[in-house]
């Protein structure tokens, strides 16, 4: 019964390919999230949808591009990827308008490109 | 731009003993300040949620406090166990209810039995 779940956990791939990361919830929640975690375990927002409406979206490369199927799902394809690239993304989601309400994060995906 | 950092990023106490994790931030114009937990290869989970005018909030064994004047959040607690060896990282939400939030660099946390 996991409430944000990200598929794959492992993704290993080479300069240049194109890859994608799918996140699911089932807490009802409207609005989802990708962070990147790098090395050195810095968390930064990258997208914020919210009921498929993207609301945020930080200073991130062309090469990512979020897809919104429905509320339920935030999924992430990164193109040509490079070895910067290689980090821990998690997906989250909270509650429409519920400010103060805490995240629900995924397991995360590592994503290593040689 | 808001800043948050954590400090120590390392912290190894004995197994029993109360200890305090700290978390500043630059821009006390904030909505609401979080503390979660990360265990490795996880993700991360919400222990606190401190609103703007609150001054602290409580859960079990883990109390956080905070302070929006003087940019500053403290994550007590108590009675240390072994279960407790994480990655604690603060979050802080910007005011006007801005969607984003932004983390600290976490403290990584060994309880040593």
């Amino acid at each position: 019964d996991t409430a944000v779940s990200q598929t794959p956990k492992y993704l290993v791939t080479q300069m240049g390919n194109d890859k994608s990361i799918k996140c699911e919830q089932n807490l009802g929640h409207d609005t989802m999230y990708w962070y990147k975690q790098d090395s050195k375990k810095f968390l930064k927002i990258m997208f914020s949808y919210n009921n498929k409406e993207l609301i945020i979206n930080e200073t991130v490369p062309n090469r990512f591009s979020p897809k919104s199927p429905d509320k339920a799902h935030l999924n992430l394809h990164i193109n040509s990827l490079e070895l910067g690239d290689s980090a821990v993304y998690f997906c989250a989601s909270s509650p429409r308008g519920a400010y103060n309400s805490p995240l629900h994060f995924g397991n995360g995906t590592r994503l290593t490109v040689t | 731009k808001q800043e948050v950092t954590q400090i120590p990023a390392a912290l190894s106490v004995p197994e029993g003993e109360n200890l305090v994790l700290n978390c500043s931030f630059t821009d006390s114009a904030i909505y609401n300040l979080q503390w979660f937990r990360q265990d490795p290869g996880k993700g991360l989970t919400s222990l606190l949620l401190i609103q703007s005018s609150q001054r602290e909030q409580t859960s079990g064994r883990l109390n956080a406090s905070l302070d929006k004047s003087s940019g500053r959040s403290t994550l007590y607690i108590a009675a240390s166990q072994p279960g407790d060896s994480a990655t604690y990282l603060c979050a802080v939400k910007g005011d006007f209810g801005n969607e984003k939030l932004t983390f600290g660099t976490g403290t990584r946390l060994t309880i040593i039995p």
